[in-house]
C-alpha cells in the first residue's frame, strides 16, 4: 500500500534550518513527484516546490527561492525539504505529499504524508 | 488571505446533504481543474476529487465535485459522523504558476 512517512517534529530557533523528510513505501518512487507544503497556526496550506523523484529536478515557488533546498535519495525512497534563516513565521506543520497530474497536465496529490510539526522559537 | 475561499465550517445531521463551496478566479479555477481533500483529526489529508469532478478508486459515490465559473463545489451525501473532518480545495494558479488551496472548511455532523 502506497505511504509517506514523515520524521518528527522539530524546535528550532531563529535563523537556523531545518531539513524534513519523507519515506516513501509502495510504488516505484522514482517514477513520481514529491511535493512540499505547509500550513501555518490558523493560515491556509502553501505549495512550496516540488521534485521529480526520478530524475532529480527540483521547482519551487518563488516565496521560498533562496532559503529552500528540495532533494532525494533515490536509493531509499526518501525525499526531504530543508528550509534555511527561519523565522518564527516558519512555525507551520509541513506535508510532503505524491504528485499525480490532473487533464491539463497541473499537480494534484494523491498521497499525503502525516505532517511534521516545525516550531522556531527562541 | 487565501487566493481561494471557503466558508469556514458547515453543519448538517446525519443521513443529510451539503455543499462546500470553493470560490476563486479566472487564473485558477475557472480554467483549470479543482482537486478536494479530507484531513480528519490527526490524519494525513486524504484525496477525495480530482480532475472537478472524478473520484479515486475506494472513494464512494457520496462525495462529488462540480464547477460553474469561478467556484467549485464538493458535495457530500448521507452524512455520517465519520465524515467530521477539515475539507480544503486545491487547484493550479496560472498567474502564480502555483498550487493554491482553500483555507479549508470544517464539517460537524451533528
Amino acid at each position: 500500500q502506497d505511504q509517506l512517512v514523515q520524521s518528527g517534529a522539530e524546535v528550532k530557533k531563529p535563523g537556523a534550518s531545518v531539513k524534513v523528510s519523507c519515506k516513501a513505501f509502495g510504488s516505484t518512487f522514482t517514477s513520481y513527484a514529491i511535493h512540499w507544503m505547509r500550513q501555518a497556526p490558523g493560515q491556509w496550506l502553501e505549495w512550496m516546490g516540488w521534485i521529480n523523484a526520478g530524475n532529480g529536478n527540483t521547482r519551487s515557488s518563488q516565496k521560498f527561492q533562496g532559503r529552500i533546498t528540495i532533494s532525494r535519495d533515490a536509493s531509499a525512497s526518501i525525499a526531504y525539504v530543508d528550509l534555511s534563516s527561519l523565522r518564527s513565521e516558519d512555525t507551520a506543520v509541513y506535508y510532503c505529499a505524491r504528485g499525480s497530474y490532473d487533464s491539463r497536465g497541473y499537480p494534484y496529490f494523491d498521497y499525503w504524508g502525516q505532517g511534521t510539526l516545525v516550531t522556531v522559537s527562541s | 488571505q487565501s487566493v481561494l475561499t471557503q466558508p469556514p465550517s458547515v453543519s448538517a445531521a446525519p443521513g443529510q446533504k451539503v455543499a462546500i463551496s470553493c470560490s476563486g478566479s479566472s487564473s485558477n479555477i475557472e480554467n483549470n481543474y479543482i482537486s478536494w481533500y479530507q484531513r480528519l483529526p490527526g490524519a494525513a489529508p486524504k484525496l477525495l476529487i480530482y480532475d472537478t469532478n472524478k473520484r479515486p478508486s475506494g472513494i464512494p459515490d457520496r462525495f462529488s465535485g462540480s464547477k460553474s465559473g469561478t467556484s467549485a463545489t464538493l458535495g457530500i451525501t448521507g452524512l455520517q459522523t465519520g465524515d467530521e473532518a477539515d475539507y480544503f480545495c486545491g487547484v493550479w494558479d496560472s498567474s502564480l504558476s502555483a498550487v493554491v488551496f482553500g483555507g479549508g472548511t470544517k464539517l460537524t455532523v451533528l
